[in-house]
């Protein structure tokens, strides 16, 4: 069974600071993908980036960065500059297996308020 | 390109009632997944359609069920509506076989209240 772990509820900053968001996952599979998404108070889940098992590449897009370690199951997010525009839940996910996987496994959600 | 849309947007039903969700994925997509978003479970997995087919099933009873129609819309049902079914319901699409390298999107939500 997959499982993601998203330990901060909720982190409260000023604009400008910088912020990292924790996601910690557990799979015995061995080809999985990782995912972050965005859910403003609309409600709709937007889609940030994924990540496969096998590419531990940092990503960086703008002000997002991604930092993917295997060997401590951990996939961060970090919002550089944070600006109230970013405040919104975000959620990590997790994805295993081949053609027959079940759905995005998602972590709790982190609640990110971003104050002027 | 129009992302997934959802419909309705809202809605009020009472205990015992059924209600039907419908959900057209982004044009071109042929998998459309269900999720139910509450405050106490968080987001989970319901089930996923790939050309009419269930593909999966999440840990869900069987008074939730969904299909998938030929030109890949689907809609779940949920009968003999309970209180605890009060959820944000979200539909996700991606583009081919739902495999799990699949990137899904998802719609704005259908958000069912149950009274």
């Amino acid at each position: 069974a997959q499982k993601v772990t998203q330990a901060q509820t909720e982190i409260s900053v000023v604009e400008k600071e910088d912020v990292t968001l924790d996601c910690v996952y557990e799979t015995r599979d061995t080809t999985y993908y990782l995912f972050w998404y965005k859910q403003p108070p609309s409600g709709e889940l937007v889609f940030l980036i994924r990540r496969n098992s096998f590419d531990e590449q940092n990503e960086i897009s703008g002000r997002y960065s991604w930092n993917f370690q295997k060997s401590t199951s951990s996939f961060n997010f970090t919002i550089t500059a944070s600006q109230v525009v970013d405040s919104a839940v975000y959620f990590c996910a997790l994805r295993a297996g081949g053609g027959g996987a079940d759905g995005l496994t998602f972590g709790k959600g982190t609640h990110l308020i971003i104050q002027p | 390109k129009a992302g997934v849309t959802q419909t309705p947007r809202y809605l009020i039903k009472t205990r015992g009632q059924q209600v039907t969700l419908s959900c057209s994925p982004i044009s071109g997509h042929r998998s459309v997944s269900w999720y139910q978003q509450t405050p106490g479970q968080g987001l989970q997995f319901l089930f996923e359609y790939f050309s009419e087919t269930q593909r999966n099933k999440g840990n869900f009873p069987g008074r939730f069920s969904g299909r998938q129609f030929s030109n890949s819309r689907s809609e779940m049902n949920v009968s003999t509506l309970e209180l605890g079914d009060s959820a944000l319901y979200l539909c996700a699409s991606s583009a081919t076989s739902g495999g799990a390298q699949e990137t899904q999107y998802f719609g704005p939500g259908t958000r069912l209240l149950v009274l």
